[in-house]
């Protein structure tokens, strides 16, 4: 089955700084790669996503990057802010596989002031 | 709200004892998962639904776990003879075929 690696498991930051979050995936039929954002006690919630036929996707300060060749996607976040922090979890699935998420095993994010 | 719905949201319980949860999913929204989610661990996939068709179960769930959508909208997932290992965030998401997954609350298990 799928197998999905993220790094690093902790990340701190300064406000303003630009945070970078790593996941490889073993699945060459994975096409969907969405990434949650899951604050203490909360859902996680989807904050951005892409998919196999698209290399890069941006949305305000959030960008996804996708190298299909190497099996690797990361996160993007600019211009960080006290309300970044949170536990990040990227995921992958396949059409054919009934679309189910296999999680990497998260990235807590802190931003400092 | 029109967002995914769990109920309870806390459910603490003796060993040995059945449980029984409750995810009501957006509405339209065909497919529906239910996902386990341990401290300090990305959400586990343990089964999910299309429509009222059961369509996939992980290894993760033991016969001691058996899940429903009879009407193919509101789901149950019944634990019987708890075991402390059940203890954990069990979520659920629901989407409408092959996009985005929603998550609900989810509903935290404590097993004693």
């Amino acid at each position: 089955g799928e197998n999905v690696e993220q790094h690093p498991s902790t990340l701190s930051v300064q406000e303003g700084d630009s945070a970078v979050i790593k996941c490889t995936y073993s699945d060459s039929a994975s096409n969907y790669f969405p990434w949650y954002k899951q604050e203490l006690g909360k859902r996680p919630q989807l904050i951005i996503d892409i998919r196999s036929n698209v290399g890069e996707k941006k949305d305000q300060r959030i960008a996804v990057t996708l190298n299909k060749t190497a099996k690797h996607f990361s996160l993007h976040i600019t211009e960080t802010q006290p309300e970044d922090s949170a536990v990040y979890f990227c995921a992958a699935s396949k059409s054919g596989g009934g679309n189910k998420l296999t999680f990497g095993t998260g990235t807590q994010l802190k931003v400092e002031l | 709200d029109t967002g995914v719905s769990q109920d309870p949201r806390h459910k603490i319980t003796k060993r040995g004892q059945n449980v029984t949860f409750r995810c009501d999913p957006i509405s339209e929204h065909n497919r529906l998962y239910w996902y386990r989610q341990t401290l300090g661990q990305g959400p586990e996939f343990l089964t999910y639904f299309q429509n009222e068709a059961q369509l996939e179960k992980s290894r993760l769930l033991s016969d001691r776990f058996s899940a429903e959508r009879p009407k193919g909208s509101f789901s149950t997932l019944e634990i019987q003879r708890t075991e402390q290992g059940d203890s954990a965030m069990y979520l659920c998401a629901s989407s409408r075929s092959v996009n985005e997954q929603f998550f609900g609350p989810g509903t935290r298990l404590t097993v004693l």
